[in-house]
């Protein structure tokens, strides 16, 4: 069974300061996926990260893909209100959502 | 489009009764999923529909049946829903299984089982 454990699984910060969320595995995923889930809706992707070492950025948003394809982080500068909500990594061993393993999510909340 | 629909939005159900959560989507996917979300548990897949016409069990599908009606619709029902069972239950469809393919998931069903 492939694990993937995020951290911290709470963080609470004040408007403008940066953070790292990690999301880390013994196994080797074939491509990383982030989503992000607000209060009463579904989760919704921000990215996917396929390639080993791969960074993409997405506004104040930074997603690294570890050179193994083992782990993950996503780091956000100057964080906003508007960031506030569950973060979930999903790792992809094959095609197919049955092919995806979660994360149990990080509960962010950005404090005005 | 509508994306991922669910109905209803809320339930409350006695212990042993039964009821069944509707899912349809308009984007043409070929697969379909339903999860469950609970504290400090995530995700957790309870059964998938790869085609329309096949279905098969995930990590947690006891207590659970589904239902492929067409390529739109994909249904789960609780026979005799137990408190076990209380959760916010989300479906989800993928385009493919090409892989690197994103979930679009619905705004979820909240279930309370007393």
């Amino acid at each position: 069974t492939q694990l993937l454990e995020q951290s911290p699984q709470f963080l609470s910060i004040q408007e403008g300061e940066n953070l790292t969320v990690y999301c880390n595995s013994s196994s080797v995923f074939s491509s990383l996926q982030w989503y992000r889930q607000e209060p009463g809706e579904g989760p919704v992707l921000l990215v996917t990260v396929v390639t080993g070492g791969e960074v993409k950025k997405l506004k104040r948003l930074t997603f690294q893909f570890g050179d193994a394809r083992k782990d993950s982080s996503l780091h956000i500068t100057a964080a906003q209100p508007g960031d506030t909500g569950l973060y979930l990594c999903a790792g992809e061993s094959r095609g197919g959502a049955d092919g995806l393993t979660f994360g149990k999510g990080t509960h962010l909340i950005i404090q005005p | 489009n509508a994306g991922v629909t669910q109905t209803p939005k809320f339930q409350v159900l006695k212990t042993g009764q039964s009821m069944t959560l509707q899912c349809a989507q308009d984007m043409n996917h070929n697969s379909m999923y339903w999860y469950r979300q609970d504290p400090g548990m995530g995700l957790r897949l309870i059964y998938y529909s790869a085609s329309e016409g096949t279905t098969d069990k995930g990590e947690v599908p006891n207590g659970y049946n589904v239902s492929r009606l067409n390529k739109r619709e994909f249904s789960l029902r609780l026979e005799s829903a137990a408190p076990s069972q209380t959760s916010v239950y989300f479906c989800a469809s993928i385009r493919g299984l090409e892989g690197n393919s994103p979930l679009h998931f619905g705004n979820g069903t909240r279930l309370t089982v007393t």
